[in-house]
């Protein structure tokens, strides 16, 4: 079965601080995703990566950055977290290469994030 | 601006009915249409993979259709079950992107 692991559940931080949102998937995926959840809204996509070390802005990246240095590793960071941030964060990914990144897309738990 | 509406946004439905219920999206530049379930505390979970007009889709009580053309999707619930509650959401694929709805949040009373 593939898994997609993500560092925490529940993550509580203050405004202002570096966070890191680890995800990590163990069936040699291409491509990988995060996305945010929030009420009324549906899972938007904040970055995506069809490869290594290779990266692509989503719909809201704005206050967001990636690393995939990594195959199997695509970070999530906040480099100075608001409370605008508080939120669901979702991780995904996906087999490729990118032609098939249409294929579907297998999730991590999510973390829930507050910042205060 | 690209949007991909599901509708209805909240259902109740007795236990043993069928049900249904709506994605519409974009009809331009479409490579495929996804539906997942999402259980409460659970990770989204997908059910179908939907790329060509016309496409039918079926996975026990669960199917689903595809009209690209028009841009909707229906998916079918048959015979409900307690089990079948969820939030179901769809998303469109197209050039480059990925559309979710917001979802249907599915309740299924005893």
């Amino acid at each position: 079965d593939v898994k997609v692991t993500q560092s925490s559940r529940y993550l509580v931080k203050r405004t202002g601080e570096k966070v890191f949102l680890e995800c990590v998937q163990d069936m040699d995926h291409e491509n990988m995703f995060w996305y945010r959840q929030d009420p009324g809204l549906g899972l938007r996509l904040i970055y995506f990566s069809y490869d290594v070390k290779m990266k692509e802005k989503g719909d809201i990246p704005e206050g967001y950055s990636v690393s995939r240095e990594k195959k199997e590793r695509f970070s999530l960071i906040l480099e100075s977290a608001s409370t605008n941030q508080t939120s669901m964060y979702l991780c995904a990914s996906s087999i490729g290469p990118r032609g098939g990144s249409y294929n579907e897309q297998f999730f991590g738990p999510g973390t829930r994030l507050t910042v205060l | 601006i690209l949007n991909v509406e599901q509708s209805p946004q909240s259902l109740h439905v007795q236990e043993g009915d069928s049900t249904n219920f709506t994605c519409s999206f974009p009809s331009s530049n479409f490579y495929a249409l996804h539906w997942y379930r999402w259980e409460t505390a659970k990770s989204p979970e997908a059910l179908f993979v939907m790329t060509l007009n016309g496409d039918e889709k079926k996975k026990g009580r669960i199917s689903a259709t595809l009209n690209t053309k028009e841009g909707y999707s229906y998916l079918y619930i048959k015979g409900s079950q307690p089990e079948d509650s969820a939030t179901y959401l769809c998303a469109f694929l197209g050039d480059d992107k990925i559309i979710f709805g917001k979802g249907t949040r599915l309740h299924i009373l005893p």
